[in-house]
């Protein structure tokens, strides 16, 4: 049972223009939201982060909305650049505390900027 | 200078077959991980060590064995190697806090093929 869902595998995009990766997920009791970027051979990289206090954070390019009734969160990469082509994973944990969460992580749509 | 290195980058390798995956990282970080992608792609953890202690060890068979010598060093070893088996192991490694996770930083990989 997926409880993190990308539903897009894939995603083309012009450079220079808006490229925006949508997340689902359907456990009202996650409340810290991240985005993963890969290259292929390499390991995921964190990009950004949310938590369910705010529904935006931006950082440079890259800004995330949640919407927590809708339980959807989105990735906008504006302007969109050849290098952000790669892999984007969307994953989805707990406030717990004190001791290590764990990280569930959607399928990742594969995002292609083309010059 | 790499922070989260983990080797071999390949393994192939025949069923029944013994092996191990060592892991290592230099960012200080008091919590590691092995996570699984699938050929579905998704990437699922499937053990957390904090100081040396298991932490999290999610439904993997027992065939799978981890083992953390230090902080810095988690190493995966799976004995009766299965078809099943094969998919890109991830290793990660964070610093625990108080409240929301830590972002993961990953390795690079081991593609581990099983004929």
């Amino acid at each position: 049972d997926q409880q993190v869902k990308q539903n897009s595998p894939s995603l083309s995009v012009q450079e220079g223009r808006i490229s925006i990766l949508n997340c689902d997920y359907t456990n009202s009791m996650f409340d810290y939201f991240l985005w993963y970027k890969k290259y292929p051979a390499e390991g995921p990289t964190f990009l950004i982060s949310i938590s369910s206090i705010k529904d935006k954070n931006e950082d440079g390019r890259f800004t995330v909305f949640l919407n927590k009734s809708a339980k959807h969160l989105s990735l906008h990469i504006v302007p969109s650049q050849p290098g952000d082509s790669a892999v984007y994973f969307c994953a989805a944990s707990f406030y717990y505390g004190g001791s290590q969460g764990n990280l569930i992580f959607g399928k990742g749509t594969k995002l292609s900027v083309k010059p | 200078d790499t922070a989260v290195s983990q080797t071999p980058k390949y393994l192939v390798t025949q069923m029944g077959n013994d092996k191990s995956i060592k892991c290592e990282q230099n960012l200080g970080h008091d919590t590691m991980y092995w996570y699984k992608q699938d050929s579905k792609k998704f990437l699922k953890i499937m053990f957390s060590y904090n100081n040396k202690e298991l932490i999290i060890n999610e439904t993997v068979p027992n065939r799978f064995s981890p083992k953390s010598p230090d902080k810095a060093h988690l190493n995966l070893h799976i004995n009766s190697l299965e078809l099943g088996d094969s998919a890109v192991y991830f290793c990660a490694s964070s610093q625990s806090t108080r409240g929301y996770p830590s972002p993961l930083h990953f390795g690079n990989g081991t593609r581990l093929t099983v004929t």
